[in-house]
């Protein structure tokens, strides 16, 4: 029964297709992001949705457009793929946002390579 | 602009003896820290956190210090298990609407 779970867990696609990941959360949390382990392991923040609601909106390319149908889905979808998007990408919740004592629960990650 | 730093991509230690990792951050408005874990292709786990009105936290064979006037926090593990091996981040918020992460620390216990 794994918490926060994403698919797919490899992504090999061409430069220039368009690319979705999903992810999914059975804890019954109201918090979901998406962040971008890039090739020097940094692990940075894209987006943070609240509720469906977007509240962190990151320097991202507008090619990257998160949507979530609900609160235990957050998908990303990517436009017009480059090379430099490969990276792992994760996704992760927690209870409620601004409450910096209430850790975030990562899925296994999305590893992304352009070809 | 990267607002939390470890400086020792990795790290070797004996089983039994004591592993510690360390970070640096930039912001001194921070007013909470994380340390998480993570094994290859798994996302990282949460491991323990301190608040910064304190300057340690202890969990078992887990503990976390914070020394703010140098901007540095540290994680103690004793004794290191070999199941210990495993990627290090540590983590900075404010707030916690948005949470900054280190590059990683690679530990290897060593039987």
């Amino acid at each position: 029964d794994t918490a926060v779970s994403q698919t797919p867990k490899y992504l090999v696609t061409q430069m220039g297709n368009d690319k979705s990941i999903k992810c999914e959360q059975n804890l019954g949390h109201d918090t979901m992001y998406w962040y971008k382990q890039d090739s020097k392991k940094f692990l940075k923040i894209m987006f943070s949705y609240n509720n469906k609601e977007l509240i962190i909106n990151e320097t991202v390319p507008n090619r990257f457009s998160p949507k979530s149908p609900d609160k235990a889905h957050l998908n990303l979808h990517i436009n017009s793929l480059e090379l430099g998007d490969s990276a792992v990408y994760f996704c992760a919740s927690s209870q409620e946002p601004n409450r910096a004592s209430l850790p975030q629960h990562f899925g296994d990650g999305t590893r992304l390579s352009i070809l | 602009d990267q607002q939390v730093k470890q400086n020792s991509p990795s790290l070797s230690v004996q089983e039994g003896r004591i592993s510690i990792l360390n970070c640096d951050y930039t912001n001194s408005m921070f007013d909470y820290f994380l340390w998480y874990k993570k094994y290859p292709a798994e996302g990282p786990t949460f491991l323990i956190s301190i608040s910064s009105i304190k300057d340690k936290n202890e969990d078992g064979r887990f503990t976390v210090f914070l020394n703010k006037s140098a901007k540095h926090l540290s994680l103690h593990i004793v004794p290191s298990q070999p199941g210990d091996s495993a990627v290090y981040f540590c983590a900075a918020t404010l707030t916690g609407n948005q949470f900054y992460f280190g590059t990683g620390t690679s530990l290897t216990v060593i039987p």
